[in-house]
């Protein structure tokens, strides 16, 4: 298996414009969770699924923050509209029940 | 609720110096730990972890690290650090009694000097 895959890597925006982040998690694994790392406050758990349903999204900043998982292999995280105190690395991870946390690359976000 | 502190932000160590990053945790539960390495523009990958058992873990790569539940910590030790060793570490805890998600520390930053 190929790992966590998220794209795109980097994304330099505007503010005010749409972000999607996308997400495909290992085959197989019933977890997903989507976390935020910035240098102030580490890393966060924004939201995650278990079996393509969002478990707990009390980690969400803002409205303007959303994500989906239409299927076991896809999800996304979406912005909008985006503000520069966006700015941080998203990573994306799945797990299968107790095994380890496997994490994606991440997305460095720049929002101008 | 679970929550992680890692007490030093930053570790300098010169090379082939023993290292030791310091983790205290708390719950009201009982709990898995966990210990994260994240190499620069890489995601995180799990470098040991305490379910139950010997207190004491290994990893491949010759750190270990103890569970102590009195004193609620689970610090991560090597003996004799390389160049290679330098990155992020991330300590995280987990609620035994369910599937919940791993609440992370800040992170320590080990730089080893040459």
């Amino acid at each position: 298996d190929a790992g966590v895959i998220q794209s795109p890597r980097h994304e330099v925006t505007e503010m005010g414009q749409e972000v999607t982040l996308r997400c495909k998690p290992i085959s197989g694994h019933d977890y997903l969770f989507w976390y935020r790392q910035t240098m102030m406050r580490g890393l966060e758990l924004l939201i995650y699924f278990n079996n393509n349903v969002p478990i707990d999204d009390s980690g969400m900043p803002e409205d303007r923050f959303s994500a989906k998982m239409p299927n076991a292999s896809f999800s996304t995280l979406k912005i909008q509209p985006s503000e520069p105190r966006d700015s941080a690395v998203y990573f994306c991870a799945s797990r299968q029940g107790w095994e380890k946390l496997f994490f994606g690359s991440g997305t460095q976000l720049s929002v101008l | 609720a679970q929550s992680v502190t890692q007490l030093d932000s930053q570790v300098p160590v010169f090379e082939e110096a023993p290292v030791e990053l310091r983790c205290n945790y708390s719950s009201s539960v009982s709990v898995y730990l966990f210990w994260y390495v994240q190499y620069p523009n890489q995601g995180l990958q799990l470098l040991l972890k305490y379910l139950s058992g010997s207190t004491l873990v290994e990893s491949i790569n010759g750190f270990e690290a103890e569970f102590n539940k009195s004193q609620t910590s689970f610090h991560l030790r090597k003996p004799s650090v390389h160049i290679s060793d330098t990155a992020e570490y991330f300590c995280a805890v987990s609620e035994v009694s369910g599937n919940t998600p791993l609440v992370f520390g800040k992170g320590t930053r080990l730089s080893v000097i040459a």
